[in-house]
């Protein structure tokens, strides 16, 4: 089976631009939760979405905001890109909603100038 | 703040050699998961302990949960190069293993 891909790996974004990352899950598994991972906070829980509708959400503002679709892919949105936003966003899907096994993605490498 | 404190920072050892790192918290936690993360990849779990006490072994490595299940350790006899990697600690609360609190890692250097 193939992994969880995410798209694109890397980009360059300026300050207030908005952006928009892919994720696609590994065939067969519903859920898929988004993480924003720096070198000084480590992994942050965004959210997850499990059969179209956000399921877990964590402590961040409203300019991220995230989708699934009918075929479980997602994507993530982040509006008016501040500085601190850059970061690694990872991706990860499970079968199920909730305890099962997270398999991640190799990342998106966000810089905002 | 950061409710899950891994040590070392940076390790950087020969290849053969044994070493140890640590997971610690003042919280409780009804799991506690292991991560590799390798430089471009992300984490990939290593393994799940989740009754106080429980020791795991996976070949080479070898995991153990607290007593009172708020810190963990990682125990890794004869690295390898293989072995380099950021390794992570990441603890669960009950019912819920998607808010996890996850350490900033330990990032290993097996050196040939």
């Amino acid at each position: 089976k193939a992994g969880v891909t995410q798209t694109p790996r890397y980009l360059i974004k300026t300050r207030g631009q908005q952006v928009t990352l892919s994720c696609s899950p590994i065939s067969g598994h519903r859920s898929v939760s988004w993480y924003q991972q720096t070198p000084g906070q480590g992994l942050q829980f965004l959210f997850e979405y499990f059969s179209e509708t956000q399921r877990n959400k964590g402590n961040f503002p409203g300019r991220f905001s995230g989708r699934q679709f009918s075929n479980s892919r997602s994507e993530m949105n982040v509006s008016t890109l501040e500085l601190g936003d850059s970061a690694l966003y990872l991706c990860a899907s499970s079968l199920e909603l909730g305890t099962d096994t997270q398999y991640f993605g190799p990342g998106t490498r966000l810089t905002v100038l | 703040t950061q409710l899950l404190e891994q040590s070392p920072q940076f390790l950087s050892i020969q290849e053969g050699e044994n070493l140890t790192v640590y997971c610690n918290s003042s919280s409780v936690f009804s799991s506690l998961q292991w991560y590799r993360q390798e430089p471009g990849e992300g984490p990939v779990l290593l393994v799940t302990v989740v009754t106080g006490g429980e020791v795991k072994k996976l070949k080479r490595l070898t995991f153990q949960f607290g007593d009172a299940r708020k810190d963990s350790s990682l125990h890794i006899t004869a690295a390898q190069t293989g072995d380099t990697g950021l390794y992570l600690c990441a603890g669960a609360y009950a019912g819920n293993n998607r808010k996890l609190i996850w350490g900033l890692g330990t990032s290993l250097a097996v050196n040939p």
